[in-house]
């Protein structure tokens, strides 16, 4: 089946600093979705990528959608106590998010 | 107003048994999907439902099955329980059967003995 690899699994960085991360299929996908996942919590989407080579901003988050349509990658920048949390990519082949492939997520923990 | 809830928050079974887990959507959301999350990964999509239709299933066994009611709540059932079913079972629901935006819940520990 698809599966998405997402990078790098887990990081430890000092608040402040800019995050990256990202995600890479062997499949084309028509959308890409960024989610953050708090403990004891569902989900929640954070940006939305329509279009290859699109790029997008939601406050100091930026993410991009490949050219290839088959990555994207999700930006932090000046990270902050609370960005800690499990970041996860998301495709979908057409444009229902109800389906939805996932990566196994990236872990961020952030150092005041 | 509320979000997704879902019921029961955790629950313990035995292997063998059966489950059925609950969801309600967001007020006006019409579809309803079902996500197993496995300690350590990502969510893993089970079913999609829309207007009481079965519009989508992923690679899950005939143990797993879902059902959605004329109000749109769903419950997700499982049979013959495993320890590899342990896990989060997170529902998401969205205004239509397509568009990006999906609204999770904070979904059902199960954890089979």
């Amino acid at each position: 089946g698809q599966q998405l690899n997402q990078s790098p699994q887990s990081m430890f960085i000092q608040e402040g600093e800019d995050v990256s991360m990202n995600c890479t299929s062997s499949s084309i996908f028509n959308t890409w979705l960024w989610y953050k996942q708090d403990p004891g919590e569902g989900p929640v989407l954070l940006i939305a990528l329509y279009k290859a080579g699109e790029l997008t901003s939601n406050g100091r988050l930026t993410a991009q959608f490949g050219i290839t349509r088959k990555d994207s990658f999700l930006n932090i920048s000046a990270s902050i106590p609370s960005d800690v949390g499990i970041y996860f990519c998301a495709g979908q082949q057409d444009t229902n998010a109800g389906k939805s492939t996932f990566g196994d997520g990236t872990t961020l923990t952030v150092k005041p | 107003d509320a979000g997704v809830t879902q019921s029961p928050t955790h629950l313990i079974k035995t292997r063998g048994q059966h489950v059925t887990l609950r969801c309600s959507p967001i007020s006006g959301h019409k579809s309803v999907s079902w996500y197993q999350q496995v300690l350590g990964q990502g969510p893993q999509f089970i079913f999609q439902y829309y207007e009481k239709e079965e519009r989508g299933r992923g690679n899950f066994p005939d143990r797993f099955s879902a059902r959605q009611f004329p109000n749109y709540s769903s419950e997700l059932n499982v049979n013959a329980l495993l320890l590899g079913d342990s896990a989060l079972y997170l529902c998401a629901s969205s205004r239509q059967g397509s568009g990006n935006t999906i609204y999770f819940g904070e979904g059902s520990w199960l954890t089979v003995v």
